[in-house]
């Protein structure tokens, strides 16, 4: 079965530091794609990052990287100098593609807390 | 901001009820997949419509039904709504149903079902 794993339900970081948000995935294809989404409480979807199951090196943008150990199954999202704005709540998702068509797979979320 | 926009934002329905959400997709984007998002969990997909015509569905009952216009944009109906019904739904547009594609999310709509 095709499945998300977000294991933190909150995290709680003070401002300028690390945080790591963990993502585990199953699934049996052999090409798919993981993504992080940002979710404010305004409720929309906001790209972060992404991470083909080919790549082979760890996707980054801006303070956002994406710690990809495959033989493992997780895609953990690293926010490097965390500022008041990142607290929202982070999705990992994976796209399948299968019947022909993709579809994003959720995991039920981290909610990030960040404080001054 | 995206480009694709949801209407209305909120809403508030009586059981039993019938309800249309809209969604513009992306320019140059016609795929739009839907998604039913339940309060303090992930987004669960419902449908996908590819250049008009439903080309993939999630584990939704038929009274989730949707239509897509020539221009790409999107229509989400649920008839006879029941308490559970209760979410954000969002809408992502695509520019391919396949291949490495980014999907693009709206800001959603808030339904409240009473």
């Amino acid at each position: 079965a095709q499945k998300i794993t977000q294991t933190q339900p909150g995290m709680f970081v003070q401002e300028k530091e690390a945080v790591t948000l963990d993502c585990t995935y199953d699934t049996s294809d052999q090409s798919y794609g993981l993504f992080w989404y940002k979710q404010p409480s305004s409720g929309e979807m906001i790209f972060l990052i992404y991470q083909g199951s080919y790549d082979e090196q760890n996707a980054t943008e801006g303070r956002y990287s994406l710690n990809f150990q495959k033989a493992r199954k997780s895609a953990n999202l690293v926010i490097s100098a965390s500022q008041l704005g990142d607290s929202a709540m982070y999705f990992c998702a994976m796209r399948t593609e299968s019947g022909g068509y993709n579809k994003l797979i959720f995991g039920a979320g981290t909610r990030l807390a960040v404080h001054p | 901001e995206t480009g694709v926009t949801q209407s209305p934002t909120h809403l508030i329905k009586t059981r039993g009820q019938q309800v249309t959400l809209r969604c513009s997709s992306q320019s140059g984007h016609n795929t739009v997949s839907w998604y039913q998002q339940a309060l303090g969990q992930g987004p669960q997909f419902i449908f996908q419509y590819y250049r008009e015509e439903e080309n993939g569905r999630g584990n939704f009952p038929p009274r989730f039904s949707g239509l897509q216009f020539p221009n790409y944009s999107s229509e989400l109906n649920v008839n006879a709504l029941e308490l559970d019904d209760s979410a954000l739904y969002l809408c992502a547009s695509s520019i391919s149903s396949v291949g490495n594609t980014e999907a693009f999310f709206g800001q959603g709509t808030r339904l409240t079902v009473v």
